[in-house]
């Protein structure tokens, strides 16, 4: 099973909301990661978390906030976000760090008011 | 720090044509990884080459891998329109504050027409 869930699918928030995605895997995966995606773009890291403590930071606005409660979850908490952050939100997972594959789950369309 | 580049950005292909996939990357990576996207969906792993000369086929697709001449190839063989996707190749920072990073070449839209 390579299954990378993420919930919600769809968010529409204005930029005075507090929201939250989250995303869940069960492969026992030690590295997860989010990732931005916008139209006819590649996907830009975000976040890398490995054995639940945050790696990376790619100097990303503190209006998101990452989370990793334990293994499997990984949450990113939105703060007063600008209409130019409504993307595609990517969340992925690998064994470890040490350049594994990375699966992908469906990703979560934002849209910021 | 490792920088990728696809080429073309745009391909339109007829069924049944050969046509190949260039990605070129700046410095060492470990690993050259393929990705294929449909509209609005998530990335699915096609292809991940781990060493010099190696080459792995699924269906109609080839991926090869030249570390010295920091080259890899997707070939897509006798090409049907269920292939039309955006493909991308990634490289893995081997070191450094961004070790396991995963960087992503600009993606090549494909279109297979009749």
């Amino acid at each position: 099973d390579t299954e990378v869930t993420q919930t919600p699918k769809h968010l529409v928030m204005g930029m005075t909301n507090k929201k939250s995605l989250k995303c869940e895997q069960h492969m026992g995966h030690r590295a997860m990661y989010w990732y931005k995606q916008k139209a006819k773009k590649p996907p830009e890291l975000m976040f890398v978390y490995s054995y639940e403590k945050l790696s990376i930071n790619e100097s990303v606005p503190s209006r998101f906030s990452p989370e990793c409660p334990n293994s499997s979850l990984l949450n990113l908490h939105l703060h007063a976000l600008q209409p130019e952050d409504s993307a595609l939100y990517l969340c992925a997972s690998s064994q470890d760090r040490l350049g594994d594959t990375q699966y992908f789950g469906p990703g979560t369309r934002l849209t910021v008011l | 720090e490792l920088k990728v580049e696809q080429n073309p950005l745009f391909l339109s292909m007829q069924e049944g044509k050969n046509y190949t996939i260039y990605c070129n990357y700046s410095t060492t990576s470990d690993r050259l990884y393929w990705y294929r996207q449909d509209p609005g969906k998530s990335l699915e792993s096609l292809f991940v080459l781990l060493s010099n000369g190696a080459v792995k086929q699924e269906g109609r697709l080839m991926a090869s891998l030249d570390t010295k001449a920091r080259l890899s190839t997707l070939h897509i063989t006798a090409a049907v329109h269920d292939l039309s996707a955006t493909y991308f190749c990634a490289g893995i920072n081997a070191g450094g504050t961004s070790y396991g990073k995963l960087t992503f070449g600009q993606g090549t839209i494909l279109t297979v027409h009749p």
